[in-house]
């Protein structure tokens, strides 16, 4: 399997711009998560989805922030408009649960955001 | 929101050394705590662990987890340069993820 793949890898934008983020999980996982992570404060989970519904945004930052996945093997994470504050690496990461649990998380390479 | 909390935040020692990494929580429904190493890229899977005083290794790295005092501990021994990283850990609940601020762990020659 070629693990979770996200792109773009590194995204450079303009304040005001519309950003997208994609994710395509490993096959069969039914977990997939995003991640923020900066200096300041760490990996912040945003959301996560269950068998493709999102089950906890709570971690998202504000309206500017929106999450899909329209199947089991692709996800999204946009942020209308951007602002300098968003720049960050965000992870998206899947598992397979167990029980209806989370197992272990298998990250993606990370996409690498600077909002200018 | 259930917090992790690691100690120290970072931490500098020589190639040799021995290190301990601390993890604590608060969580409802515990499921699991799991233990990731982060050079430069994405965390990397070291150990997860579910019950208490069942010591988990690999080589060098060692873990255990204690539920009543909800805490957890990581060794490394004979610390490397290699070793050098953030390490992080992460509560599992009923349904999420959540991982505490990392220890940035530098292992000098």
């Amino acid at each position: 399997d070629a693990g979770v793949i996200q792109s773009p890898r590194h995204e450079v934008t303009e304040m005001g711009q519309e950003v997208t983020l994609r994710c395509k999980p490993i096959s069969g996982h039914d977990y997939l998560f995003w991640y923020r992570q900066t200096m300041m404060r760490g990996l912040e989970l945003l959301i996560y989805f269950n068998n493709n519904v999102p089950i906890d945004d709570s971690g998202m930052p504000e309206d500017r922030f929106s999450a899909k996945m329209p199947n089991a093997s692709f996800s999204t994470l946009k942020i209308q408009p951007s602002e300098p504050r968003d720049s960050a690496v965000y992870f998206c990461a899947s598992t397979r649960g167990t029980g209806g649990i989370p197992g272990e998380l298998f990250f993606g390479e990370g996409s690498r955001l600077t909002v200018l | 929101e259930d917090k992790v909390v690691q100690s120290p935040l970072s931490l500098v020692v020589h190639e040799g050394d021995t290190v301990t990494l601390n993890c604590s929580y608060e969580v409802t429904n515990f499921r699991s705590l799991l233990w990731y190493k982060q050079e430069k890229k994405a965390p990397t899977f070291l150990f997860m662990l579910t019950s208490s005083g069942i010591e988990k290794k690999s080589g060098r790295l060692s873990s255990i987890l204690d539920k009543k005092e909800l805490f957890s501990i990581l060794n490394i021994t004979a610390t490397q340069t290699g070793d050098s990283a953030i390490y992080l850990c992460a509560r599992g609940n009923n349904n999420d993820m959540r991982f505490g601020a990392g220890t940035r762990l530098t292992v000098k020659p």
